[in-house]
């Protein structure tokens, strides 16, 4: 079975400083990457996803994520952080079963960002 | 597009009573997906439709929990009876698998907000 580590679980930094958030999976084949996000009170809105090709995925608002085999990671980054980025943070792998893509969520990540 | 539509957004009741919580999924999509939310457990995977039919349940805690999907368009979840550790965010989303590419997207409702007294 899968599963998702997401070994912060709150992280503080300043406006404008860069943030990288870290993720590792387990999962017996290719894996099928997501980053999430939820704002106080929200759903989950999908930040970016990697399913295939190049290791180094672009999502909304200014998001990154690079995936490395060997090191079984999947870390979201951005070189600058707005206040509005404050949030949880949540990684997921996905497995492809008979119905669909079944989401195996990590623990989630809390941001605060200090102005 | 509406999005996915999640009634209600809070939901307070006694133990013992009968919940039931509503999906309106994306239209054209053909997978729905609930799950729950609380502090000590996460996100947890609770069931999931694929063209209206349940592919996979092994997520229900209990026989208290039950799911249904009558058309393309609506999904309920009910509790029966309620216990206060039912208390917790419960989230709708839904998909659209094409062909058996493994692209579809999960989109999410804004979530049901359950508190069992």
């Amino acid at each position: 079975a899968q599963s998702v580590t997401q070994p912060d679980i709150h992280i503080t930094v300043s406006e404008g400083a860069s943030l990288e958030l870290r993720c590792n999976y387990s999962y017996g084949a290719t894996p099928y990457l997501f980053w999430y996000v939820q704002s106080p009170g929200q759903g989950l809105q999908l930040l970016l996803k990697y399913f295939s090709g190049d290791t180094l995925v672009q999502g909304i608002k200014g998001f990154e994520a690079e995936f490395k085999r060997s090191q079984s990671s999947f870390n979201l980054r951005k070189p600058s952080v707005h206040w509005s980025d404050a949030a949880e943070y949540f990684c997921a792998v996905g497995a492809m079963t008979g119905g669909g893509n079944k989401l195996t969520f990590g623990t989630g990540t809390q941001l605060k960002v200090e102005l | 597009d509406a999005g996915v539509i999640q009634s209600p957004r809070h939901e307070v009741t006694e133990m013992g009573q009968e919940v039931t919580l509503r999906c309106k999924p994306i239209s054209g999509h053909n997978s729905l997906f609930w799950y729950r939310q609380t502090m000590m457990r996460g996100l947890e995977l609770l069931i999931y439709f694929n063209n209206n039919v349940p592919i996979d349940d092994s997520g229900m805690p209990e026989d208290r929990f039950s799911a249904k999907m009558p058309n393309a368009s609506f999904s309920t979840l009910k509790i029966q009876p309620s216990e206060p550790r039912d208390s917790a965010v419960y989230f709708c989303a839904s998909s659209l698998e094409v062909g058996g590419a493994r692209t579809d997207t999960q989109y999410f409702g804004p979530g049901t907000r359950l508190t069992v007294l």
